[in-house]
């Protein structure tokens, strides 16, 4: 079965530093995997997605995501940290079970940038 | 603008009645779904519609009911039986459920309470 797992639930940086949110993932089939962010009380947006074409993966704001099969893993990445990045960040993988594309949600990193 | 509506923003409801939370599309998507978000374990699914006139349960359906009467609508029912309905609830959709690698759209998402 699919799942992720988000190994840190919180992580702070500062304005102007590197910014890693780790994501490791189980699939029995070659996995479509995305990362979305959550401002306080808002919706989720799209980062970016992983669907078996290049390994590293480009996102809006700056952000992006490699994808490594021999690891399981999919982290998140900015190589410089602004202040309105400061939300909630999931990662997700798509459950390929049966006939319907269901999203399986990791529990949530929740990033603070500091002045 | 093309996107999903959900209203009410805030909800309250006194114990041992029903509510019922309004989601709207204009993207033409087939599927939509029915997430609830509580903190510190990320979204968990309610239900899911790929077509119109059909929906299948999802993790945690009990307590809850929709319909799929149109395209553009897929309202949620919060009902008595639901012991524990205060959380934030976000409706999403895809283009169609059917396709792995595509990712889902959110709305911004009602806060239920129940007081």
């Amino acid at each position: 079965a699919q799942s992720v797992t988000q190994l840190d639930s919180h992580v702070s940086v500062s304005e102007g530093t590197p910014v890693l949110l780790r994501c490791n993932y189980s699939s029995s089939y070659s996995p479509s995997l995305f990362w979305y962010v959550q401002h306080p009380n808002k919706g989720l947006q799209l980062l970016l997605k992983y669907t078996s074409a290049a390994t590293l993966v480009k996102g809006i704001n700056g952000f992006e995501a490699e994808f490594k099969k021999s690891e399981t893993s999919f982290h998140l990445t900015k190589p410089s940290a602004h202040m309105s990045d400061a939300a909630e960040y999931f990662c997700v993988v798509s459950d390929r079970r049966g006939a319907t594309n269901k999203l399986i949600f990791g529990t949530g990193t929740l990033l603070a940038v500091q002045p | 603008d093309g996107g999903i509506t959900q209203s009410p923003k805030y909800l309250f409801r006194k114990e041992g009645q029903n509510v019922t939370l309004s989601c709207e599309q204009n993207l033409n998507h087939d599927a939509m779904y029915w997430y609830r978000q509580d903190p510190g374990q990320g979204l968990r699914l309610i239900y899911y519609s790929q077509i119109v006139n059909d929906f299948q349960k999802g993790d945690i359906a009990e307590g809850y009911s929709v319909s799929r009467e149109k395209k553009e609508s897929f309202p949620l029912t919060v009902t008595s039986a639901q012991k524990n309905p205060t959380a934030f609830y976000l409706c999403a959709s895809s283009i169609s459920g059917a396709l792995w690698n595509t990712e889902a759209f959110f709305g911004q998402g009602t806060r239920l309470t129940v007081v």
